[in-house]
């Protein structure tokens, strides 16, 4: 159930481009994407329900894909504050259990 | 207050003993939910309470781990002959309704060691 994330590390220097991925083998009636850093709380980024949406906020986006059932989430023109470990979390249909993925540990280098 | 906050920040116990996590939610947050998180690992479902209920405890590893929320605020999970599996980051996290539409807010964590 548990969602697959890819890759599960990037660097990256500043001011670079990236691209995480997250599928499910199920159904998924929404996506969440959370930034955690070392030692902190993950922190809330955006939400993604059915329907093929897409979002964002400053250079940050996601779409996600109901039928394909994954998401990707794009950063752009990477900051330093980039860095963390970024957590997909899927809602399965019919199953009501929330599931988060393994992350994918992004650095960004000056 | 401002932020879901938990305690201790760490915990070291030792193989047997009772340990007992704290998490004070958002105020007027409905929804509470605990996460255990494993080094290098995602958070993994623990339980949930809407209010004082507790709706969902399926993701509880076994019956050393219990969890309670009594008046529908603070909530505290409660390990019982800890063992040193049990070593992990407990999340709390908190919701005004629906999580899965909402976004969780997480706190900063317990770290618990089990020596």
């Amino acid at each position: 159930q548990q969602p697959v994330q890819s890759p599960q590390a990037v660097i990256l220097r500043e001011g670079e481009d990236a691209v995480i991925n997250c599928s499910s083998s199920k159904a998924l009636y929404s996506v969440h994407w959370y930034r955690q850093k070392h030692g902190e709380a993950p922190v809330f980024l955006m939400i993604l329900l059915k329907g093929g949406e897409q979002k964002g906020h400053d250079k940050i986006s996601a779409s996600f894909n109901e039928k394909k059932q994954q998401s990707s989430l794009y950063l752009t023109a990477s900051q330093l504050s980039y860095s963390g470990t970024y957590f997909c979390g899927t809602l399965v249909y019919n199953f009501n259990k929330f599931y988060f993925g393994s992350g994918t540990k992004l650095n960004v280098k000056p | 207050g401002a932020g879901v906050s938990q305690s201790p920040r760490y915990k070291v116990a030792k193989r047997g003993q009772d340990v007992a996590l704290r998490c004070d939610p958002i105020s007027g947050h409905v929804s509470l939910f605990w996460y255990q998180q494993a080094l290098g690992q995602g958070p993994e479902f623990l339980t949930y309470f809407q209010n004082e209920a507790q709706l969902d405890k399926s993701g509880l590893p076994s019956d050393r781990f219990f969890a309670e929320r009594p008046e529908g605020s603070v909530s505290t999970l409660k390990i019982q002959r800890t063992q040193q599996e049990d070593s992990a980051v407990y999340l709390c996290a908190s919701s005004l309704g629906s999580a899965v539409i909402l976004g969780y807010t997480f706190g900063s964590g317990t770290r618990l060691t089990v020596v």
